[in-house]
């Protein structure tokens, strides 16, 4: 069963935030929400991730609601080179949770 | 810069042969971990080691072998025996195996048959 839902596909404007909403409804208390991207023809890249607190880094905000069944990855100033597919998954860090599986994602264009 | 190289990028193999895939890591990782990429099947976890000198199957480890000689290093060969080797191949590492910091991974070698 899938345990996130994403959008298939959204575009950017250059220079604008990009808000990527994940549903995960069915997120129990101790999975953590991780946030990757993949870039054409190129390996995972890990963003961000958080249990139930709002994170941010270098790359990105992870906002996560109250209740923990959505969370809204945000890339402050989209750029070209932020086009790429990017995977929401949820799982139980630090346990025998440790098999990464990527859904469809949602595949993000940033335009000129 | 810490990371993952993987090597080769582009590796195509013969019939009968066998060809080994490379992942070296400097981030003094001590779980790593291969991945198989198919498209429309997401990732698949072929072998991955906790710690050196240890190593264990994954969820399609047939025709596949790895070594983890060396904590930084944890090559993986591709044998005759795995029949439909053709696909992009992930190697990733994590501080360690049960941890809640994340995996990280290599820009990974496609695979392909002659």
């Amino acid at each position: 069963d899938a345990k996130t839902t994403q959008p298939p596909s959204m575009d950017c404007a250059e220079g604008r935030a990009a808000n990527l909403p994940c549903n995960h409804s069915t997120i129990s208390g101790n999975e953590y929400v991780y946030w990757y991207r993949q870039i054409h023809s190129q390996g995972p890249q890990y963003i961000i991730h958080g249990l139930k607190n709002n994170e941010t880094n270098e790359m990105a905000s992870l906002i996560i609601t109250e209740d923990r069944k959505s969370s809204t990855l945000i890339l402050p100033h989209a750029t070209l080179r932020d086009t790429a597919v990017y995977y929401c998954i949820v799982r139980v860090a630090g346990s025998n949770d440790y098999k990464l599986s990527f859904g469809a994602g949602t595949t993000v264009t940033v335009r000129a | 810069d810490g990371g993952i190289t993987q090597s080769p990028k582009y590796l195509f193999r013969k019939e009968g042969q066998n060809v080994t895939l490379s992942c070296e890591q400097n981030l003094n990782h001590d779980a790593m971990y291969w991945y198989r990429q198919d498209p429309g099947q997401g990732l698949r976890l072929i072998y991955y080691s906790q710690i050196v000198n240890d190593f264990q199957k994954g969820d399609i480890a047939e025709g596949y072998s790895v070594s983890r000689e060396k904590k930084e290093s944890f090559p993986l060969t591709v044998t005759s025996a795995q029949k439909n080797p053709t696909a992009f191949y992930l190697c990733a590492s994590s501080i360690r195996h049960y941890s809640t910091q994340p995996q990280h991974f290599g820009d990974g070698t496609r695979l392909s048959i002659l």
